[in-house]
């Protein structure tokens, strides 16, 4: 069975500021792990994927997230954040077993001015 | 190009009625999903089409849930009997490849009175 938890429900930074956000996963075999920004009354946007190969992954608008087998995570950062990255993000975590995505409960991302 | 796209975008409808909610995946992806997402929630995965067979329907909560893909393209999800708790956004996902990210529709919004 595969679970994912996101650490923190809210989190609110100033905008140019440094933003991490926390994915801890579950997996039994070798996992697949995304990150989503989710807009108001948008559907999902992949922001970024890990299957297999660099545990440093790049993704759109200048997010990153790095594999930790060790640690089972997959933290999502970004050095800088700007005010049109207030949304939702929710990690998720899928295999080549089980097609489908098992995601977290999302991360409301809020950048002040 | 076109992406996913869901109709309606919002649905009402009173206890007890029959709703049918409709997908149309980007064209040429084998590989369909749905997705129930509640307030406050990460989506919860419901039914897997690979081309027209229901690859994996485990994510179901009871048979008042059905869905087809008869022709391998456009997919509608059934229910019949709503109830109050069956208010949720509706999410449909396609991908290329079984392996492959998915790519998220808007949504349905299905509202049970």
């Amino acid at each position: 069975a595969q679970s994912v938890t996101q650490l923190g429900s809210h989190v609110s930074v100033s905008e140019g500021a440094l933003v991490l956000l926390r994915c801890n996963y579950s997996s039994s075999v070798p996992p697949y792990l995304f990150w989503y920004v989710q807009y108001p009354n948008q559907g999902l946007q992949l922001l970024l994927k890990y299957t297999t190969g660099a545990t440093l992954v790049k993704g759109i608008n200048g997010f990153e997230a790095e594999f930790n087998k060790s640690q089972t995570s997959f933290h999502l950062r970004k050095p800088s954040v700007h005010i049109s990255d207030t949304a939702e993000y929710f990690c998720a975590v899928g295999d080549t077993v089980r097609r489908a995505l098992t995601f977290g409960s999302g991360t409301r991302l809020q950048v002040q001015p | 190009g076109a992406g996913v796209s869901q109709t309606p975008s919002n649905k009402v409808t009173e206890k007890g009625k029959y709703v049918e909610l409709r997908c149309d995946p980007i064209s040429g992806h084998t590989a369909l999903y749905w997705y129930r997402q509640s307030l406050g929630q990460g989506p919860e995965f419901l039914i897997y089409f690979q081309g027209t067979g229901a690859a994996d329907d485990s994510g179901l909560p009871n048979d008042r849930f059905f869905a087809v893909r008869p022709e391998g393209s456009v997919s509608t999800l059934k229910i019949q009997r709503t109830e109050r708790g069956d208010s949720a956004v509706y999410l449909c996902a396609s991908s290329l490849q079984r392996d492959q990210p998915q790519h998220f529709g808007d949504g349905t919004r299905l509202s049970i009175l």
